[in-house]
């Protein structure tokens, strides 16, 4: 199975400031199968990115998303107060799918 | 607006049978371009992927659960379930149910999650 190992853990940040998360997989695979989500206590998570690259409907363009191979990238241009979450990698290009163990992007 | 909402006891003695319900609505659970899923989340840990099934009835599991998991789904309800037998402490988690929807690749991202149900395993 695919590991997706995700850095860092904990990311402590102010609003308005840039995140940059990183998601390393230990083997490549095609990015049209990963995708970023968003997820806050008690709530659903939200897909943020598919495609490595694709933003999914309604999602604000300060998020974006890149990489190929082995290594994946979510930024988060400026930070708004909403965005304060846990952020997971996850990918479907083959069976079992696998998520990264997330990203927690706290307030500073 | 695509809604889907879990359903099931919260608790479950070591050794039965867990069983969860998915309804879903905005959408049609025989949609040719959704799968549907279900992934969990034990306390402090990660994602889960358990499996899913296209409205056919083909299904596809996590190996390390194949033995124990059941998914199918009712369409003249719109719902899916999941089965979970011989349950121990390690299968306490929050349980969600997802869509995989084709997208322009051909590809199937999971676009949609439930908020999750938690199940506890416990005497």
């Amino acid at each position: 199975e695919i590991v997706l190992t995700q850095s860092p853990g904990t990311l402590s940040l102010s609003p308005g400031e840039r995140a940059t998360l990183s998601c390393r997989a230990s083997q490549s695979f095609s990015s049209t199968y990963l995708a970023w989500y968003q997820h806050k206590p008690g709530r659903a998570p939200r897909l943020l990115i598919y495609g490595a690259s694709s933003r999914a409907t309604g999602i604000p363009d300060r998020f974006s998303g890149s990489g190929s191979g082995t290594d994946f990238t979510l930024t988060i241009s400026r930070l708004e107060p909403e965005d304060f979450a846990v952020y997971y990698c996850q990918q479907y290009f083959t069976s079992p799918l696998t998520f990264g163990g997330g990203t927690k992007v706290e307030i500073k | 607006q695509l809604q889907l909402q879990e359903s099931g006891p919260g608790l479950v003695k070591p050794s039965e049978t867990l069983s969860l319900t998915c309804t879903v609505s905005g959408d049609s659970i025989t949609s040719t371009n959704s799968h549907w899923g279900w992934i969990r989340q034990p306390p402090g840990k990660g994602l889960e992927w358990i499996g899913n099934i296209y409205y056919s009835g083909n299904t596809h599991y996590n190996p390390s659960l194949k033995s124990r998991v059941t998914l199918s789904v009712d369409t003249s309800k719109n719902q899916l379930s999941l089965k979970l037998t011989s349950v121990t402490a390690a299968d306490t988690a929050v349980y969600y149910c997802a869509r995989r929807a084709r997208d322009s690749s051909g590809s199937y991202p999971i676009d949609y999650w439930g908020q999750g149900t938690l199940v506890t395993v416990s005497s």
